[in-house]
């Protein structure tokens, strides 16, 4: 009973290469988010998505492109990949955020990218 | 903007010792406050969270209380088991500064249980 599953779990490529990570959350939730997590453990936000609608896009290189076909898919492209990609990279869902609340996460297991 | 400052780690602790996990935030308003773990080689598990001020989350054993005068929710646990090893995050959203639609993490803290 998977709540948030990624694929694929591991990505090893070649620098300049495209590639595709793929999410999809069976929680029916409408907020779907993309966060980077660096070799030191550190987590920051990379896009959020509500209702198949963008809201944020922090400061992300246009090579990273996500893509929402529906409420309960996220997959995020990557083009010209570079060493500097190499990371953890997380989907997330939420339910719908009101004005006052701010509901959990729920995250899935990564996808661990390395960029040769 | 928002942001949430954890105490470094690592921490190493024997089984059954006392856990304090330190964690606290700069954001005005009234943020949403929450811990997650991360076992090796996995995602991240919501542990706990407050939503707001005095409010105490608790899950498996470990508390955190939401104290806007200390801006604070440090995280504690009477007895650790070896089972949670584990790096702890401590994390916000929302407040008049920030975004409803982002989680700010702090750095994480390591903890290590030894038998």
């Amino acid at each position: 009973d998977t709540a948030v599953s990624q694929t694929p779990k591991y990505l090893v490529t070649q620098m300049g290469n495209d590639k595709s990570i793929k999410c999809e959350q069976n929680l029916g939730h409408d907020t779907m988010y993309w966060y980077k997590q660096d070799s030191k453990k550190f987590l920051k936000i990379m896009f959020s998505y509500n209702n198949k609608e963008l809201i944020i896009n922090e400061t992300v290189p246009n090579r990273f492109s996500p893509k929402s076909p529906d409420k309960a898919h996220l997959n995020l492209h990557i083009n010209s990949l570079e060493l500097g990609d190499s990371a953890v990279y997380f989907c997330a869902s939420s339910q719908e955020i009101y004005r006052r609340d701010n509901p959990a996460q729920y995250f899935g297991p990564g996808t661990r990218l390395l960029v040769l | 903007g928002n942001s949430v400052t954890q105490m470094e780690g690592p921490v190493t602790l024997s089984e059954e010792a006392f856990l304090t996990i330190n964690c606290t935030y700069t954001a005005t308003g009234y943020p949403s406050l929450f811990w997650y773990v991360q076992y090796p080689g996995e995602g991240l598990q919501l542990l706990l969270k407050a939503t707001k001020a005095d409010d105490k989350g608790s899950n498996k054993g470990f508390e955190a209380t939401y104290r806007k005068e200390t801006t604070s929710f440090h995280l504690e646990k009477g007895s650790v088991q070896v089972s949670d090893s584990a790096v702890y995050f401590c994390a916000l959203s929302g407040g008049s500064g920030g975004s409803n639609y982002k989680l700010t993490f702090g750095k994480g803290t390591l903890l290590t249980v030894n038998p």
